[in-house]
């Protein structure tokens, strides 16, 4: 059974920094990963889609990157903005089509 | 082009009464999932469509809620009879392709239920 896990839950940083969240899953038969983003009371915004056969996908100031092998998946936001506070789920896929397992999120707080 | 359309945005009743919500896939998609998001956790599949068919409904709880998409277009999940712990966010997605394609989601429908 797919599990996902995000760590840490919740980050708080000064606006400027580089800052990486990270997602772990325990099955590593995967067709693709997906990062999202989720502001209080809205839906999900799609943010990267890393397929099985990438290492990482960028996207203005987010790269995420991909270990199969490992399980693992990392979001790197550079230059953080106040306007990138928001929660960041990952998710990838189970049952043998795009079936996501999300993990609970990090909450992500950037202060001026 | 347009994004994945839920409605309505909020809806608060009593337990015991039925509710319904609504969604519109992005044009061309003919995947459409029904997701629940209780605070603080991510979201978790109800249903999976392809087309009007119903492929995976195994997390449906299916002595209270139900779900149609007729036409291979717009869904409809009903909730009835509504218990307080189906209080949460009810979210649709859609994809182009369900083995490998990327999920758009649309605002989610929050049910509060007193």
């Amino acid at each position: 059974k797919q599990e996902v896990t995000q760590i840490p839950a919740a980050l708080s940083v000064p606006e400027g920094e580089n800052l990486v969240l990270n997602c772990s899953f325990t099955d590593s038969a995967i067709y693709n990963l997906q990062w999202f983003r989720q502001d209080p009371g809205k839906g999900l915004t799609s943010l990267l889609l890393i397929q099985s056969s990438q290492r990482e996908q960028t996207s203005g100031r987010l790269n995420a990157s991909l270990d199969k092998s490992s399980g693992r998946s990392t979001l790197y936001i550079a230059a953080s903005q106040p306007g990138d506070s928001a929660t960041y789920l990952c998710a990838v896929p189970s049952g043998g089509y795009n079936k996501l397992i999300f993990g609970a999120g990090t909450r992500l707080a950037v202060h001026p | 082009e347009a994004g994945v359309v839920q409605s309505p945005r909020y809806k608060i009743i009593e337990k015991k009464q039925p509710v319904a919500f609504w969604c519109n896939p992005i044009s061309g998609h003919n995947t459409l999932y029904w997701y629940l998001q209780n605070l603080g956790q991510g979201p978790e599949l109800l249903i999976r469509y392809e087309n009007e068919e119903a492929v995976d409904d195994s997390q449906l709880p299916k002595d209270r809620f139900s779900a149609e998409r007729l036409k291979g277009v717009d869904s409809t999940l009903k909730i009835q009879p509504a218990e307080l712990g189906d209080s949460a966010v009810y979210l649709c997605a859609s994809s182009g392709d369900s083995l490998t394609g990327e999920l758009f989601f649309g605002e989610g429908s929050r049910l509060t239920v007193l």
